[in-house]
Protein backbone atom coordinates (compact mmCIF):
# COMPACT_ATOMS: atom_id res chain seq x y z
CA UNK A 1 0.00 0.00 0.00
CA UNK A 2 1.54 3.83 -0.94
CA UNK A 3 2.13 5.56 2.26
CA UNK A 4 3.83 8.72 3.28
CA UNK A 5 5.27 8.98 6.96
CA UNK A 6 6.52 12.13 8.06
CA UNK A 7 8.74 13.01 11.00
CA UNK A 8 8.56 14.66 13.37
CA UNK A 9 4.99 15.25 14.00
CA UNK A 10 6.22 18.51 15.93
CA UNK A 11 9.48 20.64 16.05
CA UNK A 12 10.41 23.68 17.85
CA UNK A 13 13.62 25.72 17.43
CA UNK A 14 14.91 28.93 18.33
CA UNK A 15 15.02 31.29 15.33
CA UNK A 16 18.39 31.01 13.40
CA UNK A 17 18.38 26.99 14.22
CA UNK A 18 18.98 25.05 11.36
CA UNK A 19 17.16 21.72 11.11
CA UNK A 20 15.61 18.88 8.76
CA UNK A 21 12.18 17.23 8.60
CA UNK A 22 12.21 13.86 7.61
CA UNK A 23 9.59 12.44 4.87
CA UNK A 24 9.58 8.63 4.04
CA UNK A 25 7.54 6.94 1.68
CA UNK A 26 6.49 4.01 0.20
CA UNK A 27 5.13 3.65 -3.72
CA UNK A 28 4.81 1.31 -6.43
CA UNK A 29 7.03 3.68 -8.45
CA UNK A 30 7.19 7.42 -7.99
CA UNK A 31 5.95 9.75 -10.59
CA UNK A 32 6.75 13.06 -7.75
CA UNK A 33 6.86 14.29 -4.12
CA UNK A 34 5.80 17.39 -3.53
CA UNK A 35 6.22 19.78 -0.61
CA UNK A 36 3.39 22.49 0.53
CA UNK A 37 3.39 24.35 3.06
CA UNK A 38 0.03 25.49 4.96
CA UNK A 39 -0.91 27.65 7.52
CA UNK A 40 -3.63 26.89 10.09
CA UNK A 41 -7.05 27.63 8.65
CA UNK A 42 -5.34 28.05 5.08
CA UNK A 43 -4.72 25.41 2.32
CA UNK A 44 -1.22 23.84 1.46
CA UNK A 45 1.10 26.39 -0.70
CA UNK A 46 2.83 24.84 -3.31
CA UNK A 47 6.86 24.92 -2.49
CA UNK A 48 8.19 22.26 -4.66
CA UNK A 49 8.12 19.16 -6.49
CA UNK A 50 11.11 16.20 -6.86
CA UNK A 51 11.12 13.98 -9.78
CA UNK A 52 14.38 11.90 -9.47
CA UNK A 53 16.58 10.79 -6.98
CA UNK A 54 19.41 13.05 -6.21
CA UNK A 55 17.54 16.07 -7.26
CA UNK A 56 17.67 19.16 -4.98
CA UNK A 57 15.90 22.56 -5.23
CA UNK A 58 16.10 25.50 -3.19
CA UNK A 59 13.59 28.50 -2.24
CA UNK A 60 14.85 30.86 0.51
CA UNK A 61 15.88 29.37 3.24
CA UNK A 62 14.18 25.56 2.29
CA UNK A 63 16.41 23.08 0.41
CA UNK A 64 14.23 19.99 -0.41
CA UNK A 65 16.87 16.78 -1.60
CA UNK A 66 15.23 13.71 -2.54
CA UNK A 67 16.37 9.59 -2.41
CA UNK A 68 14.71 6.14 -3.00
CA UNK A 69 13.24 6.10 -0.02
CA UNK A 70 13.14 9.57 1.83
CA UNK A 71 12.89 13.04 1.35
CA UNK A 72 13.93 15.68 3.20
CA UNK A 73 13.25 20.00 3.77
CA UNK A 74 16.31 21.25 5.33
CA UNK A 75 15.38 24.47 6.65
CA UNK A 76 18.66 26.95 7.07
CA UNK A 77 18.29 29.84 9.91
CA UNK A 78 14.60 30.04 10.26
CA UNK A 79 12.75 32.86 11.31
CA UNK A 80 9.60 33.28 12.99
CA UNK A 81 7.61 33.65 9.86
CA UNK A 82 8.45 30.02 9.04
CA UNK A 83 5.98 28.87 11.22
CA UNK A 84 3.77 26.48 9.24
CA UNK A 85 3.10 22.95 8.68
CA UNK A 86 5.28 21.43 6.06
CA UNK A 87 3.12 18.44 4.48
CA UNK A 88 5.05 15.97 1.75
CA UNK A 89 3.17 14.46 -1.11
CA UNK A 90 3.79 11.88 -2.99
CA UNK A 91 2.63 10.86 -6.54
CA UNK A 92 2.49 7.24 -7.52
CA UNK A 93 3.68 5.85 -10.68
CA UNK A 94 1.18 3.41 -10.93
CA UNK A 95 -2.77 4.21 -11.52
CA UNK A 96 -4.31 7.68 -12.32
CA UNK A 97 -1.89 10.65 -11.94
CA UNK A 98 -4.89 12.50 -9.82
CA UNK A 99 -4.23 10.83 -6.98
CA UNK A 100 -1.92 11.98 -4.42
CA UNK A 101 -0.81 10.99 -1.06
CA UNK A 102 -0.41 12.90 1.80
CA UNK A 103 1.38 12.99 4.95
CA UNK A 104 0.16 14.32 8.23
CA UNK A 105 2.93 17.03 8.74
CA UNK A 106 5.68 18.28 10.32
CA UNK A 107 4.33 21.43 12.51
CA UNK A 108 7.22 23.83 12.84
CA UNK A 109 7.29 26.30 15.37
CA UNK A 110 10.30 29.08 15.58
CA UNK A 111 10.93 30.86 18.51
CA UNK A 112 12.04 34.67 17.89
CA UNK B 1 -4.64 36.36 -11.77
CA UNK B 2 -7.24 34.39 -9.37
CA UNK B 3 -5.92 31.98 -7.90
CA UNK B 4 -8.28 28.71 -6.25
CA UNK B 5 -11.48 30.31 -4.98
CA UNK B 6 -13.95 28.11 -3.18
CA UNK B 7 -17.05 29.29 -1.18
CA UNK B 8 -18.82 29.48 1.88
CA UNK B 9 -15.92 29.66 4.05
CA UNK B 10 -16.92 28.73 7.11
CA UNK B 11 -20.88 26.19 7.70
CA UNK B 12 -22.13 24.68 10.36
CA UNK B 13 -24.47 21.91 10.08
CA UNK B 14 -26.20 19.32 11.82
CA UNK B 15 -26.21 15.45 11.37
CA UNK B 16 -28.53 14.50 8.72
CA UNK B 17 -28.21 17.57 6.50
CA UNK B 18 -27.14 17.55 3.32
CA UNK B 19 -24.38 20.39 1.97
CA UNK B 20 -22.82 21.59 -1.34
CA UNK B 21 -19.93 23.29 -1.45
CA UNK B 22 -18.14 25.38 -4.61
CA UNK B 23 -14.91 25.82 -6.14
CA UNK B 24 -13.37 27.65 -9.19
CA UNK B 25 -10.45 26.58 -10.47
CA UNK B 26 -7.41 28.96 -11.17
CA UNK B 27 -7.47 30.62 -14.66
CA UNK B 28 -6.33 28.03 -17.17
CA UNK B 29 -7.02 25.17 -15.27
CA UNK B 30 -9.25 22.44 -16.62
CA UNK B 31 -9.26 20.17 -13.66
CA UNK B 32 -10.32 19.81 -10.17
CA UNK B 33 -9.75 17.61 -7.02
CA UNK B 34 -11.38 17.52 -3.61
CA UNK B 35 -9.81 16.44 -0.89
CA UNK B 36 -11.02 16.44 2.82
CA UNK B 37 -7.99 17.59 5.79
CA UNK B 38 -9.35 16.70 9.30
CA UNK B 39 -7.69 18.37 12.41
CA UNK B 40 -4.10 17.63 12.91
CA UNK B 41 -3.99 15.17 9.66
CA UNK B 42 -3.00 15.71 6.14
CA UNK B 43 -5.59 16.11 3.21
CA UNK B 44 -7.22 12.61 1.94
CA UNK B 45 -8.28 12.67 -1.73
CA UNK B 46 -11.79 12.60 -2.20
CA UNK B 47 -12.35 12.52 -6.54
CA UNK B 48 -11.28 14.37 -9.32
CA UNK B 49 -13.07 16.03 -12.55
CA UNK B 50 -12.41 16.57 -16.00
CA UNK B 51 -14.34 17.31 -18.64
CA UNK B 52 -17.46 16.97 -16.44
CA UNK B 53 -16.97 13.61 -15.37
CA UNK B 54 -15.11 11.72 -11.98
CA UNK B 55 -12.03 10.53 -13.14
CA UNK B 56 -10.90 8.69 -9.93
CA UNK B 57 -12.19 8.40 -6.35
CA UNK B 58 -10.41 8.11 -2.97
CA UNK B 59 -12.35 5.94 -0.44
CA UNK B 60 -15.27 7.88 0.45
CA UNK B 61 -18.55 6.50 0.37
CA UNK B 62 -21.38 7.37 -1.98
CA UNK B 63 -22.51 10.26 0.18
CA UNK B 64 -20.21 12.44 -1.25
CA UNK B 65 -20.86 12.82 -4.75
CA UNK B 66 -19.81 15.73 -6.74
CA UNK B 67 -19.78 17.97 -10.13
CA UNK B 68 -17.96 19.65 -12.82
CA UNK B 69 -19.41 22.25 -15.09
CA UNK B 70 -18.61 23.78 -18.42
CA UNK B 71 -16.38 26.64 -16.87
CA UNK B 72 -14.58 23.85 -15.03
CA UNK B 73 -16.00 24.88 -12.03
CA UNK B 74 -17.38 22.53 -9.19
CA UNK B 75 -18.92 21.40 -6.38
CA UNK B 76 -18.78 18.50 -3.82
CA UNK B 77 -22.18 17.57 -2.05
CA UNK B 78 -22.30 15.19 1.03
CA UNK B 79 -25.44 14.04 2.02
CA UNK B 80 -26.53 12.14 5.31
CA UNK B 81 -23.66 14.13 7.03
CA UNK B 82 -22.46 12.45 10.10
CA UNK B 83 -20.49 14.32 13.20
CA UNK B 84 -17.50 12.36 11.48
CA UNK B 85 -17.49 14.58 8.42
CA UNK B 86 -16.57 17.79 10.33
CA UNK B 87 -13.13 18.97 8.33
CA UNK B 88 -11.30 21.60 6.03
CA UNK B 89 -12.77 20.80 2.71
CA UNK B 90 -10.09 21.69 0.35
CA UNK B 91 -10.37 22.06 -3.71
CA UNK B 92 -7.01 21.68 -5.78
CA UNK B 93 -6.94 22.60 -9.85
CA UNK B 94 -4.47 21.95 -12.17
CA UNK B 95 -3.86 21.40 -15.70
CA UNK B 96 -4.76 18.57 -17.78
CA UNK B 97 -2.16 19.89 -20.04
CA UNK B 98 0.87 19.43 -17.14
CA UNK B 99 0.41 15.72 -16.67
CA UNK B 100 2.08 13.47 -15.61
CA UNK B 101 3.65 15.65 -13.00
CA UNK B 102 0.37 17.73 -11.74
CA UNK B 103 1.57 20.62 -9.70
CA UNK B 104 -1.62 21.10 -7.66
CA UNK B 105 -2.90 24.85 -6.12
CA UNK B 106 -5.28 24.36 -3.42
CA UNK B 107 -7.73 27.23 -2.77
CA UNK B 108 -8.36 28.61 1.21
CA UNK B 109 -10.88 25.70 1.64
CA UNK B 110 -13.75 25.53 3.19
CA UNK B 111 -14.47 24.66 7.40
CA UNK B 112 -17.83 22.12 7.53
CA UNK B 113 -18.58 21.76 11.42
CA UNK B 114 -21.58 19.06 11.77
CA UNK B 115 -23.03 19.73 15.16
Amino acid sequence: EDQVTQSPEALRLQEGESSSLNCSYTVSGLRGLFWYRQDPGKGPEFLFTLYSAGEEKEKERLKATLTKKESFLHITAPKPEDSATYLCAVQPQKGSASKIIFGSGTRLSIRP
Amino acid sequence: DAGVTQSPTHLIKTRGQQVTLRCSPKSGHDTVSWYQQALGQGPQFIFQYYEEEERQRGNFPDRFSGHQFPNYSSELNVNALLLGDSALYLCASTSRGALPYNEQFFGPGTRLTVL
